[in-house]
């Protein structure tokens, strides 16, 4: 079965960096491409970032262009997200997720939480 | 900066019908498919509804997705308390190349 499990997420201070980690499986991860979506707590979901499956495009957030980057490598069926520039507002948990097509979502990781905080 | 309108929130009694609205535009819904996403308390999300109208295995067939033009309506039917939940639209907009999710609709069934 497609399991997506999410790690790297904690406490960190506004203007740091972090990487979270997706570790997938059950699947052939190449075929497929990826989205990381967040949620803020109490709020509602919001798209962050997406990228093919072969890693040779990716789309952002207006909120996170120019601080976020989505990579994957194929080899170890694992997906990234580079976060810099960290803010407050930054705060969420962040989904791992596969697209199924078309930009839609089929699986969710159980997500990891990011907090922001001086 | 691209919008999925949805009402916060709708309620029904146990066994009614309940449906959810989802607004775009032309370079949103009007360009792109829509998925539907149920997210129980503390859980994460779960595909309902993708390709607009077509659900997973898994999914009862009191689920079902439309859409026209630049708006989406997901509809479920024989309401259950096991439905309340917050659901969200989601589709991608090709002018701007982004992901788009509605602001979540709260299902309340009374």
């Amino acid at each position: 079965q497609v399991q997506l499990v999410e790690s790297g997420g904690g406490v960190v201070q506004p203007g740091r960096s972090l990487r979270l980690s997706c570790a997938a499986s059950g699947y052939r991860f190449s075929d497929y491409g990826m989205h990381w979506v967040r949620q803020a707590p109490g709020k509602g979901l919001e798209w962050v970032a997406s990228i093919w499956n072969d890693g040779s495009h990716e789309n952002y957030a207006d909120s996170v262009r120019g601080r976020f980057s989505v990579s994957r490598d194929n080899s170890e069926n694992t997906l990234y997200l580079q976060m810099s520039s960290l803010r407050v507002e930054d705060t969420a948990i962040y989904y791992c997720t596969r697209d199924l097509r078309g930009n839609q979502i089929d699986y969710w990781g159980q997500g990891t939480l990011l907090t922001v905080s001086s | 900066q691209s919008v999925l309108t949805q009402p916060p929130s709708v309620s029904a009694a146990p066994g009614q019908t309940v449906t959810i609205s989802c607004s775009g535009s032309s370079s949103s819904i009007g360009t792109n498919y829509v998925s539907w996403y149920q997210q129980l308390p503390g859980t994460a999300p779960k595909l309902l509804i993708y390709d607009n109208d077509k659900r997973p295995s898994g999914i009862p067939d009191r689920f079902s997705g439309s859409k026209s033009g630049t708006s989406a309506t997901l509809g479920i039917t024989g309401l259950q308390a096991g439905d309340e939940a917050d659901y969200y639209c989601k589709t991608w907009d090709s002018s701007l190349s982004v992901g788009i999710f509605g602001g979540g609709t709260k299902l309340t069934v009374l």
